[in-house]
């Protein structure tokens, strides 16, 4: 199993400009999520999906957009960049909610010009 | 409101030292609560977790966290430090369908 892998893995973007993060897991994990990590402040969520058609808001979610049309994938976009959306961005999944292990990806690291 | 606190930015050890990270948390009567661990440039690893049961939970890597309700805290314990434990760590709590993490400690090893 390959587990859960984010691409791509360092993105240059200027402000104003849209992109989408990928994030597949190849382990049938039903919760997926995605977290920003900004020094100092740990990691918080952005969004989560709890399975294929369902997501939700988490702690930060303000300039960013999530679908989940398949268990495997769960994409996050970025419809107008801004640099305090600089960060790193981590996927994650797991069997079952928030409740158990979650596996994160290696991550991505955003910079907005 | 924060849910968890992880009072120290920093912690520097010398190897084979002792070592205890500490966690409080202000959400839940009964709370699920995990240790994570992040290596330079890598995404997060699941030390351990509490869920109910014996409070003293056993963790990968010979770590340990004692629960403690009275005191609200989730304290990450290790008897003798190596240089490969140098990493940050995350102490987290599950809030509803969410997983709220700390702002981290970042450990450091001395020779």
């Amino acid at each position: 199993n390959a587990g859960v892998t984010q691409t791509p893995k360092f993105q240059v973007l200027k402000t104003g400009q849209s992109m989408t993060l990928q994030c597949a897991q190849d382990m049938n994990h039903e919760y997926m999520s995605w977290y920003r990590q900004d020094p100092g402040m740990g990691l918080r969520l952005i969004h989560y999906s709890v399975g294929a058609g369902i997501t939700d808001q988490g702690e930060v979610p303000n300039g960013y957009n999530v679908s989940r049309s398949t268990t495997e994938d769960f994409p996050l976009r970025l419809l107008s960049a801004a640099p305090s959306q600089t960060s790193v961005y981590f996927c994650a999944s797991s069997h079952d909610r928030g409740h158990e292990t979650q596996y994160f990806g290696p991550g991505t690291r955003l910079l907005v010009l | 409101a924060q849910s968890v606190t992880q009072p120290d930015i920093h912690i520097t050890v010398s190897e084979g030292a002792s070592l205890e990270l500490r966690c409080n948390y202000s959400y839940g009567a009964t709370p699920y609560l995990f240790w994570y661990v992040q290596s330079p440039g890598q995404g997060l690893q699941l030390l351990l977790k509490y869920f109910s049961g014996d409070t003293l939970v056993q963790g990968i890597k010979g770590f340990e966290a004692e629960f403690k309700r009275s005191q609200s805290s989730f304290n990450l314990r290790k008897p003798s430090v190596h240089w490969s434990d140098a990493a940050e760590y995350f102490c987290a709590v599950v809030r509803g369908n969410m997983l709220t993490f700390g702002g981290g400690t970042r450990l450091m090893v001395k020779p």
